[in-house]
């Protein structure tokens, strides 16, 4: 199976830099997504690694290491209206064929 | 294009009692899953279907929760009967391909069982 671990809690100002990292562990791996819920909202994609590095979407930039089983996800110039939850989810194959688990969450407080 | 929509957005039901969630995908989208969050935790897979057929639902809590997806398009999921752990908020998402990690989610169905 699948398991992923993010921190709970991350807390910046706006116009900051933060890193939310991911962990995981699973039996086949096809790529680490990342989405972005505001309180009462629907999940929302933000970017997608498949292969190791470091992907730019404008201030958001993912970064993958398939071989440490890692992840992040940076934003920059932090803004009030990025407080949200972010999750990582890895894409992987499980007993039924390719399957998506999502992390825990990390909520994102941005203070002014 | 109009994005996923789920039906209702709140319900509030008694212990016992059944409730059905629908949920219309983003047209030509083959792929359907439902995922449920409980109390702020994580986002937690319930199943997946592939047009009608059901591809993974080992994400289907118990026996309690049946979902269908009759010709492919929309689906509904049912809880017969609610019980009190069973609130939490159903999210409905769709993508184009089977192997898509980018889906498209709905709003939402806020359940809340008393």
């Amino acid at each position: 199976g699948q398991s992923l671990e993010q921190p709970s809690e991350v807390t910046a100002v706006e116009g900051a830099i933060v890193q939310i990292n991911c962990t995981y562990q699973t039996s086949g791996f096809y790529g680490l997504s990342w989405y972005q819920q505001h309180d009462g909202g629907a999940p929302t994609f933000l970017s997608y690694n498949a292969l190791d590095g470091l992907e730019e979407t404008g201030r958001f930039s993912s970064f993958l290491s398939r071989s440490d089983s890692y992840g992040y996800l940076l934003l920059q110039e932090l803004q009030m209206k990025d407080s949200a939850s972010y999750f990582c989810a890895v894409s992987g194959f499980g007993n039924y064929g390719q399957n998506f688990v999502f992390g825990p969450g990390t909520r994102l407080s941005v203070l002014p | 294009e109009a994005g996923v929509t789920q039906f209702p957005s709140h319900s509030v039901i008694e212990k016992g009692q059944t409730v059905t969630l629908r949920c219309d995908p983003i047209s030509g989208h083959d792929n359907l899953y439902w995922y449920r969050r409980v109390m702020g935790k994580e986002i937690k897979f319930l199943l997946h279907f592939v047009k009608e057929s059901k591809q993974d639902e080992s994400g289907m809590p118990n026996n309690r929760f049946l979902a269908e997806r009759t010709g492919g398009t929309y689906s509904t999921l049912k809880v017969q009967p609610a019980e009190l752990e069973d609130s939490g908020v159903y999210f409905c998402a769709s993508s184009q391909s089977f192997s898509a990690y980018e889906q498209y989610f709905g709003p939402g169905t806020r359940l809340t069982v008393t």
